[in-house]
């Protein structure tokens, strides 16, 4: 299968501190994606990274891809209260209409 | 530009009877994607369309669920008859025809619960 696993399930910080959140998946991707989800609302896209990239940055975000590792890791740095959802990793294969798969994601909580 | 637009936002029905969802992707999408997200989980894919055919069913539970996209536009997603671990989020997801690789567009998901 395909589909990413989050680890760790859950994380509470303390406001300010960086916030590492890491994704392993089996098989070869073409890319791989990060959502947030806060709570009782849908997905937002975060960020793609391709599989011949190793690190992509936005605004306080930072993703890395080791392909040889099969992981990701997505880091948030100085975090807020803001930031408190689940994030998910997906993976797909392909760049055209390829169904991504989710992973059961990390349950986020920043403390203030 | 709009986002997706899904309803009801939320329902409650009873074991056994019919229900019915509602998706309005981004115009210009042709992809959609209904997925199935029980609490605590990620979602999964139930259905994947491309214009108005599907490309990718497999995950459906045939004998209760239906889909359809007519025009190639929005999109309803059916359940008859409901069972109570049908109790979950549904969430419909939108990107446009052989993009660059781009990610989802959600809708806020509708949050059906079976009593």
């Amino acid at each position: 299968s395909q589909q990413g696993e989050e680890d760790p399930q859950a994380l509470s910080i303390q406001e300010g501190e960086n916030a590492t959140m890491n994704c392993s998946y089996k098989t070869s991707i073409n890319n791989l994606q990060w959502y947030r989800q806060n709570s009782g609302r849908g997905l937002v896209h975060l960020i793609l990274i391709r599989s011949n990239e190793r690190e992509k940055h936005s605004g306080r975000l930072r993703v890395t891809l080791d392909t040889s590792k099969k992981s990701s890791s997505l880091l948030i740095t100085a975090s807020r209260a803001a930031d408190t959802a689940s994030y998910f990793c997906a993976t797909g294969t392909d760049n055209y209409g390829q169904n991504f798969v989710f992973g059961p994601g990390t349950r986020l909580s920043v403390l203030p | 530009e709009a986002g997706v637009a899904q309803s009801p936002r939320y329902k409650i029905i009873e074991k056994r009877q019919s229900v019915a969802f509602w998706c309005n992707p981004i115009s210009g999408h042709a992809t959609l994607y209904w997925y199935q997200q029980i609490l605590g989980q990620g979602p999964k894919l139930l259905i994947q369309f491309q214009n108005n055919g599907v490309v990718d069913d497999s995950q459906l539970p045939k004998d209760r669920f239906s889909a359809e996209r007519l025009k190639g536009v929005d999109s309803t997603l059916k359940i008859q008859p409901a069972k109570l671990e049908d109790s979950a989020v549904y969430l419909c997801a939108s990107r446009p025809d052989r993009g660059t690789g781009s990610g989802y567009t959600f809708g806020s998901g509708t949050r059906l619960t079976v009593v």
